[in-house]
């Protein structure tokens, strides 16, 4: 069981633009930095979005982050095959000392 | 560019010990806070543990998993940082990931550890 709470699966068609939550506490995302990692199949997570809604270089403005209280959500536009892939969310948590993640979210691209 | 290189995976029985290493390139290592973070087959990303910069005090935490049974270290001298794991479970079958620790900004290609008789 995840700390943070996110959908297990999300899906679109290519173009469309589709949101994945992240559910968290006070602890957690209400009182820190939320992050955003991609993970195409067989490799490591790639760095997405950080401090809510910054994207590092090379990432498509295609992907937005924000916040709200104790929830999170990235928005992915103009959906790609290529963004076919489990996206999660973490943050830091004040009362477990340690980062802590959401479940993953596979997203599909029919 | 940053580099983060896993290596020391492999096959070892319950109860066992392996020590597993990550060698960091392209960064200031000395000054880095630095994770673990692993992903058992088919599961989410579960954070491990951190060990911060010696000139913060070198100090680490610890996911209440592995607490009493894994030790993080880093050599400054190698750019080295090192996850000993003691008394594994098969609950520790996971692919090992080395990443920078402040955000979890670079990630390396993961070690696989395989508790198993």
């Amino acid at each position: 069981q995840s700390v943070l709470t996110q959908p297990p699966s999300a899906s679109g068609t290519p173009g469309q633009r589709v949101t994945i939550s992240c559910f968290g506490s006070s602890s957690n995302i209400g009182s820190n930095y939320v992050y955003w990692f991609q993970q195409l199949p067989g490799t490591a997570p790639k760095f997405l979005i950080y401090r809510n809604s910054q994207r590092p270089s090379g990432v498509p403005d295609r992907f937005s982050g924000s916040k709200s209280g104790t929830s999170a959500s990235l928005a992915i536009s103009g959906l790609r095959s290529e963004d076919e892939a489990d996206y999660y969310c973490a943050a830091w948590d004040d009362s477990l000392s340690g980062w802590v993640f959401g479940g993953g979210t596979w997203l599909t691209v029919l | 560019e940053v580099q983060l290189v896993e290596s020391g995976g492999g096959l070892v029985e319950p109860g066992g010990s392996l020590r597993v290493s990550c060698a960091a390139s392209g960064l200031s290592f000395s000054t880095a806070w630095m994770s673990w973070v692993r992903q058992a087959p088919g599961k989410g990303l579960e954070w491990v543990g951190r060990i911060k910069s010696n000139a913060d005090g070198g100090t680490t935490d610890y996911a209440a998993s592995v607490k009493g049974r894994f030790t993080i270290s880093r050599d400054d001298s190698k750019d080295t940082l090192y996850l000993q794991m003691n008394s594994l479970r098969t609950e520790d079958t996971a692919v090992y990931y080395c990443t920078t620790a402040r955000e979890l900004d670079y990630w390396g290609q993961g070690t696989l550890v395989t508790v198993s008789s």
